[in-house]
């Protein structure tokens, strides 16, 4: 069954410093990941999209990572800001269908402290 | 440009009612997609449409209906409300499927 975990559920950081957020999927076979961030009470908005051949890609202090052999990802917040805080998506596309589908994972809820 | 635009932000409903939730969007994008999004569950896809007059069902499509007669507009209708249905749903499109969505605000729909 094509699956998207998303790890931790939910994390508390301070103002400044780091984090990595996790996804670990099962779709197959793969097209693409992206990552999204949806502030509270708002649409998601793409940080990054990754397909096969790809193992880093930035956007700004946003850093995702992908190993498409043991189905990883990766996004790496650098010197969090208030504003980072948010639901973090993990989305991956398959495309073993005629048309594609995305598969969502719950997100991580991250809150920035000052 | 708008972008994605979703009519309206709230709607309370009583069960058995039907009504039409709008997504509008001005990027003549092709590719455009329903979604709900309830609490501690990631966003699920109602139905979804690659073009004009091409639609497909999603995850979870019971009780609801599409259709995509230009490719700006993709409307979802709820055909008969129930309480199960509550829930924020989302309107996201795409130049393609490779590349990321862009989504709309959301509609809050609550069913009594």
């Amino acid at each position: 069954k094509n699956q998207v975990e998303q790890s931790p559920q939910s994390l508390i950081i301070l103002e400044g410093k780091n984090c990595t957020l996790q996804c670990n999927y099962t779709v197959s076979p793969f097209s693409n990941l992206r990552w999204y961030k949806q502030d509270t009470g708002r649409g998601p908005v793409s940080l990054t999209i990754m397909t096969f051949s790809e193992n880093t890609k930035s956007n700004g202090r946003y850093t995702a990572t992908l190993d498409a052999d043991t189905k990883q990802s990766s996004l790496h917040i650098t010197a969090s800001q208030l504003s980072d805080s948010a639901s973090y998506i993990c989305v991956v596309l398959d495309r073993g269908s005629t048309l594609g589908r995305l598969y969502f994972g719950r997100g991580t809820q991250l809150t920035v402290w000052p | 440009n708008a972008g994605v635009t979703q009519t309206p932000k709230f709607q309370v409903l009583k069960t058995g009612q039907s009504m039409t939730l709008q997504c509008a969007q001005d990027m003549n994008h092709e590719y455009m997609s329903w979604y709900r999004q309830d609490p501690g569950m990631g966003l699920r896809l109602i139905h979804y449409s690659v073009g004009a007059g091409i639609t497909d069902q999603g995850e979870v499509p019971n009780g609801y209906n599409v259709s995509r007669s230009t490719t700006e507009d993709f409307p979802l209708r709820l055909l008969s409300a129930a309480p199960s249905q509550t829930s924020v749903y989302f309107c996201a499109s795409s130049y393609t499927d490779r590349v990321g969505q862009y989504f709309g605000p959301g509609t809050r729909l609550t069913v009594t």
